[in-house]
């Protein structure tokens, strides 16, 4: 079956930077794009960017605009999401979601915490 | 930025229930809108995409509805694992945009 897993909790210190990994599996790679969303503690979903697994176009919201960097591996079917400059506001719940084209996010990986903590 | 607002942001009813939900969004765009069920500890769920069709697998007593501006989830008849948060998202336009969410409390 389709599915996204992804890489296990993190705490970081302010300044740092994170590296998420997501792997997919059950469908072929490289034919449908990857997007991140996170979540703050007891907030909404916040759309970050997304990859194109073929090729590695990306594509970020502009606040995230030289702090995230999207990667994909085609080799492991796994996409990548770095954020530097880690802060506080950073705390989030990571979340990779597989788009198909016309229907949104339909499938998503079961989230990385990640803390950040002085 | 296309700005999705979604009311009420609470909402409390009880077991067989309807329950309606509303987005707005801060310019029309096509139907490129979808929901999204979250309960607590777990990733979203897609229930309906493209403003009205059901995802498959979701139960029938799910609905989207509304065009342009102004987008409705129903929940014809609420059961006991409906109670939960609902998104709506804009994919029309990048960046994607999600609504700040609805919980559906017990009442």
């Amino acid at each position: 079956q389709v599915q996204l897993v992804q890489s296990g909790a993190e705490v970081k210190k302010p300044g740092a930077s994170v590296k998420v990994s997501c792997k997919a599996s059950g469908y072929i790679f490289i034919t449908y794009h990857m997007h991140w969303v996170r979540q703050a503690p007891g907030q909404g979903l916040e759309w970050m960017g997304i990859i194109n697994p073929s090729g590695g176009s990306t594509r970020y919201a502009q606040k995230f605009q030289g702090r995230v960097t999207m990667t994909g591996d085609t080799s492991t079917s796994t996409v990548y999401m770095e954020v530097s400059s880690l802060r506080s506001e950073d705390t989030a719940v990571y979340y990779c979601a597989r788009e198909v084209a016309a229907y949104g996010l339909d499938v998503w990986g079961q989230g990385t915490t990640v803390t950040v903590s002085s | 930025d296309i700005q999705m607002t979604q009311s009420p942001s609470t909402l409390s009813a009880s077991v067989g229930d309807r329950v309606t939900i509303t987005c707005r969004a801060s310019q029309s765009f096509d139907n490129w809108l979808a929901w999204y069920q979250q309960k607590p500890g777990k990733a979203p769920k897609l229930l309906i995409y493209k403003a009205s069709s059901l995802e498959s697998g979701v139960p029938s007593r799910f609905s989207g509805s509304g065009s342009g501006t102004e987008f409705t989830l129903t929940i014809s008849s609420l059961q006991p694992d409906d109670f939960a948060t609902y998104y709506c998202q804009q994919y029309n336009n990048y960046p994607w945009t999600f609504g700040q969410g609805t919980k559906v409390e017990i009442k």
